[in-house]
């Protein structure tokens, strides 16, 4: 079975230009989770989507950050404008159920931000 | 200037040795939990998970335990080899609640 799929693995952007990351949950999971892991604050949950419908977004950093799930199969994760603050490494998941369930994670892409 | 960040737990095994590492979690509800390993430069990769009406459960060398009393928990890895080094996370849920993950903890294995 194939896993989450991100892309892209590397991104490495100017100051000011838009980012946009990329998510193919695994077939049949209901949830999908965007998270951000860095070294000064560990694993963040930042949006998780239902149905692919946003349910919270409490974790997004600031208005800057925005993800859709326009399908069942796909997500995205936008920055705009980037900041080198937003280097980190971006992780897609998905799972059947909220909880009590297991996150499955991608193999994450890893943002820099000169 | 000096760096600051989260200051992971580290654990060194031998080869070939048992390791246990311990998560201590915030929440006495929580009815959840799941061990996670994360290679370098990889995902999290789930390992094994538990509910809480149960206190032990195994898999393939690996055994997590739970003692709810003092809210522990452990990951018992067995026969330690190089391809265990990794950062463990453990993470626990209630009910509709999400995930909440720990800082970690970096094994190395010894050769």
């Amino acid at each position: 079975d194939a896993g989450v799929i991100q892309s892209p693995r590397h991104e490495v952007t100017e100051m000011g230009q838009e980012v946009t990351l990329r998510c193919k949950p695994i077939s049949g999971h209901d949830y999908l989770f965007w998270y951000r892991q860095t070294m000064m604050r560990g694993l963040e949950l930042l949006i998780y989507f239902n149905n692919n419908v946003p349910i919270d977004d409490s974790g997004m950093p600031e208005d800057r950050f925005s993800a859709k799930m326009p399908n069942a199969s796909f997500s995205t994760l936008k920055i705009q404008p980037s900041e080198p603050r937003d280097s980190a490494v971006y992780f897609c998941a998905s799972s059947r159920k909220f909880s009590g369930n297991t996150i499955y994670f991608g193999e994450g892409s890893w943002l820099t931000v000169v | 200037g000096e760096s600051v960040g989260l200051h992971l737990p580290t654990l060194s095994v031998q080869e070939g040795d048992n390791s246990i590492i311990n998560c201590a979690y915030s929440n006495s509800a929580s009815d959840y939990f799941i061990w996670y390993k994360q290679e370098s430069g990889k995902g999290p990769q789930f390992i094994i998970d538990i509910r809480s009406n149960m206190d032990k459960r195994q898999g393939q060398r690996v055994t997590v335990l739970l003692n709810k009393t003092v809210k522990h928990l452990s990951l018992q890895i067995a026969a330690t080899q190089p391809g265990d080094s990794a950062v463990y996370f453990c993470a626990e849920s209630f009910g509709n609640e999400k995930l909440t993950f720990g800082t970690g903890t970096r094994l190395t294995i010894i050769p």
